[in-house]
C-alpha cells in the first residue's frame, strides 16, 4: 500500500523557475524523505527531515514539514533542464524500519 | 560493492513460470528491502531483512512470493507461477539500520516481463 498522495502529478516549468511539490501522508512518522528517480533508473535519495524539524535545506532544494497537517512540500529553486525526473516523497513510519512511498510528481524543466 | 547491483536488468518469461531475481546491497548494509513499481506509480513495498531474516514481510502480496537471505548479503526475490500482474520493475535497496534515519540507496532494479 502507499501512504502519500503527492501534488501535483506533473509539474512542466521553464528553466530557472521554482517548483514546488506537495506531499500529504496518513499515519504518525519519525521522518520524511524525498527521492528522486530519473527515466528507467533506480531513486536517489536527496534529503531527510525528522518529525521534530519544520524546515531543511540542502543546495537548492527547501523541505518543509507540517506534521499537524501531515504534510510536506519539496522546493527546487533556479530550476535546471537536468532537474527532470520523478520525485518522490517516503515516510519512515514510527517504529518500523520500511519506507513507504507516494505516488510521485513528475517534473519536466523545459529549457 | 560501491552501489546495489541488481540482476538480471531484464527478464522476460512466460506465464506459469518462476522467476529469481537476485540483490546484491552495498556491503555492510544489514538492512536490505524489496519493492515493486509499476509504470507510473510510486515503489511499492515488499519485504525488508535485517540481517539474515525477514523483518518485515507484510507487503508480498501472495504465497507466490518468497526472498531469502541466507548469509546477510546477497538476496533472492523469487516468484513463482507468474502471472502477468506480476510485470513490473522490482528495484532492491540497503541501508545501514539508523532508527527515525534510514536512508536507502537504492539499485537499477530488474525489470520482469510476463507474457
Amino acid at each position: 500500500s502507499q501512504q502519500g498522495e503527492e501534488d501535483p502529478q506533473a509539474l512542466s516549468i521553464q528553466e530557472g523557475e521554482n517548483a514546488t511539490m506537495n506531499c500529504s501522508y496518513k499515519t504518525s512518522i519519525n521522518n520524511l524523505q524525498w527521492y528522486r528517480q530519473n527515466s528507467g533508473r533506480g531513486l536517489v535519495h536527496l534529503i531527510l527531515i525528522r518529525s521534530n524539524e519544520r524546515e531543511k535545506h540542502s543546495g537548492r532544494l527547501r523541505v518543509t514539514l507540517d506534521t499537524s497537517k501531515k504534510s510536506s512540500s519539496l522546493l527546487i529553486t533556479a530550476s535546471r533542464a537536468a532537474d527532470t525526473a520523478s520525485y518522490f516523497c517516503a515516510t519512515g513510519e514510527q517504529g518500523a524500519q520500511k519506507l513507504v512511498f507516494g505516488q510521485g510528481t513528475r517534473l519536466t524543466i523545459n529549457p | 560493492g560501491a552501489g546495489v547491483s541488481q540482476t538480471p536488468s531484464n527478464k522476460v518469461t512466460e506465464k506459469g513460470k518462476y522467476v529469481e531475481l537476485r540483490c546484491d546491497p552495498i556491503s555492510g548494509h544489514t538492512a536490505l528491502y524489496w519493492y515493486r513499481q509499476s509504470l507510473g506509480q510510486g515503489p511499492e513495498f515488499l519485504i525488508y531483512f535485517q540481517g539474515t531474516g525477514a523483518a518485515d514481510d507484510s507487503g508480498l502480496p501472495n504465497d507466490r512470493f518468497f526472498a531469502v537471505r541466507p548469509e546477510g548479503s546477497v538476496s533472492t526475490l523469487k516468484i513463482q507461477r507468474t502471472e502477468r500482474g506480476d510485470s513490473a520493475v522490482y528495484l532492491c535497496a540497503s541501508s545501514l539500520i539508523r532508527p527515525g534515519a534510514n536512508v536507502l540507496t537504492f539499485g537499477a532494479g530488474s525489470r520482469l516481463t510476463v507474457l
